[in-house]
């Protein structure tokens, strides 16, 4: 069976920090892969998706980047973090070929202090 | 562009109460739609989900229609518990230039009281 991990599961840094993010599968091949962003109360913000190995594409232009250099690894990071950029990131996987459900990681619960 | 609208909340609901929220979409083509559900400090989990009008997704006694005509997805269950307090997200996943998008309405959380 598939099983999506993250860590760290908490963290808070300094604003002006950088951030690194991880996010890997497990149990399937090509999946593409999501980041979000949930601020506190609020929906889901589609930060970047990645449909392959080093193929990312950007929602929402961010103090965030992401790379993929694996097939089932997908980063997220900042080189400086804003208080703006506290708040709850999820990692998500589907099936490469679209229609199907999204699978969510347990999340990472970011504040900037 | 393809959207999801979910009513608003809290839903504040007795043991045992009849549930319904509320979700409609906009999309051009065949979207498929799931119900998501969100407890406190985890991630998203996958409720249920319909592909094609008028299937109907069932789990845990949850239930959602695709009505295709009135372009709506509404979530319902016959007697909630407690342990369903959670946040609930409607969402889409449908093509946009050939690529699969997922959309998700912004969340209504449930609150059942003992």
């Amino acid at each position: 069976s598939q099983t999506i991990h993250q860590w760290p599961a908490t963290l808070v840094q300094p604003v002006g920090s950088p951030l690194s993010l991880e996010c890997t599968v497990e149990g399937t091949s090509n999946p593409n892969l999501y980041w979000y962003r949930q601020a506190a109360g609020r929906g889901l913000q589609l930060l970047f998706y990645s449909v392959g190995i080093g193929q990312i594409s950007s929602e929402v232009p961010q103090n965030l980047s992401a790379s993929r250099p694996q097939d089932r690894q997908f980063i997220l990071s900042s080189k400086k973090l804003l208080l703006s950029d506290s708040g709850f990131y999820l990692c998500a996987w589907s099936p490469p070929l679209g229609r199907y459900e999204q699978y969510f990681g347990p999340g990472t619960r970011l504040t900037v202090t | 562009g393809n959207s999801v609208t979910q009513m608003e909340g809290p839903v504040t609901l007795s043991e045992e109460a009849f549930l319904t929220i509320n979700c409609t979409y906009t999309a051009t083509g065949y979207p498929s739609l799931f119900w998501y559900v969100q407890y406190p400090g985890e991630g998203l989990q996958l409720l249920l989900k319909a592909t094609k009008a008028d299937d109907k997704g069932s789990n845990k006694g949850f239930e959602a229609t695709y009505r295709k005509e009135t372009t709506s997805f509404h979530l319902e269950k016959g007697s909630v518990q407690v342990s369903d307090s959670a946040v609930y997200f409607c969402a889409l996943s449908g093509s946009t230039k050939g690529t699969y998008k997922y959309i998700f309405g912004t969340g209504t959380r449930l609150k059942v009281l003992a």
